[in-house]
């Protein structure tokens, strides 16, 4: 079963505006982390955020979480063409023994 | 340089002849897991171990086996594959579950 729902599931910006997404999920959970994939290749870990935390940073990403609403965001600040690529969310469920990813947002950055 | 290896990157087989695809971690990571990419649908996961010996079914076990002999070596089989098995499938490997998952490049199987 699918834990994490991302919207929008498509985001085209132009380069320099900033990004945001959206992650919701159904069950109490551990942690929630982000990856990107760029198109056909691996997935590649750009943040986790615990249960007990509310905010994370790392560079240009700042990631939010909202227990009580199930939620997270991930926002990309000054976007670059480089950013180009899908984002997931994937929640580590308490008792699941697995991560759970979301249908992922793809993300479009224009020059 | 921590990586998980995936081989092959690209497979195209026929319905029914038994293959194996190969993954493998150099991190002495203890938990390993499979999953598979369909459009629309995300990553799914198939199978998971959480040591040498220990595997256990993910979301969509059917038409796969696993094993896990080894710490470093995670192979995926699929004894008869068929054409809905036709998909992207990752292998990835963490410290511990719940911690951050490093994924190999994948491996485009295409079962006509």
């Amino acid at each position: 079963s699918q834990q994490g729902e991302e919207d929008p599931q498509a985001l085209s910006i132009q380069e320099g505006e900033n990004a945001t997404m959206n992650c919701s999920y159904k069950t109490s959970i551990n942690n929630l982390q982000w990856y990107r994939q760029n198109s056909g290749r691996g997935l590649v870990h750009l943040i986790l955020i615990r249960s007990n935390e509310r905010e994370k940073h790392s560079g240009r990403l700042r990631v939010t979480l909202d227990t009580s609403k199930k939620s997270s965001s991930l926002l990309i600040t000054a976007s670059r063409a480089a950013d180009t690529a899908s984002y997931f969310c994937a929640t580590d469920a308490v008792g699941a023994q697995k991560l759970v990813f979301g249908q992922g947002t793809r993300l479009t950055i224009n020059p | 340089e921590a990586q998980v290896t995936q081989n092959p990157r690209y497979l195209i087989t026929v319905t029914g002849k038994k293959l194996t695809v190969t993954c493998s971690q150099n991190m002495n990571h203890e938990y390993m897991s499979w999953y598979r990419q369909d459009p629309g649908l995300g990553l799914r996961q198939i199978y998971y171990s959480m040591n040498v010996e220990v595997t256990d079914k993910g979301d969509v076990p059917e038409g796969y086996k696993v094993s896990r002999k080894e710490k470093r070596n995670f192979p995926l089989i699929l004894e008869s594959p068929s054409p809905n098995q036709t998909s992207l499938y990752f292998c990835a490997s963490t410290r511990t579950m719940g911690t951050e998952a490093f994924f190999g490049q994948g491996t485009r199987l295409t079962v006509v």
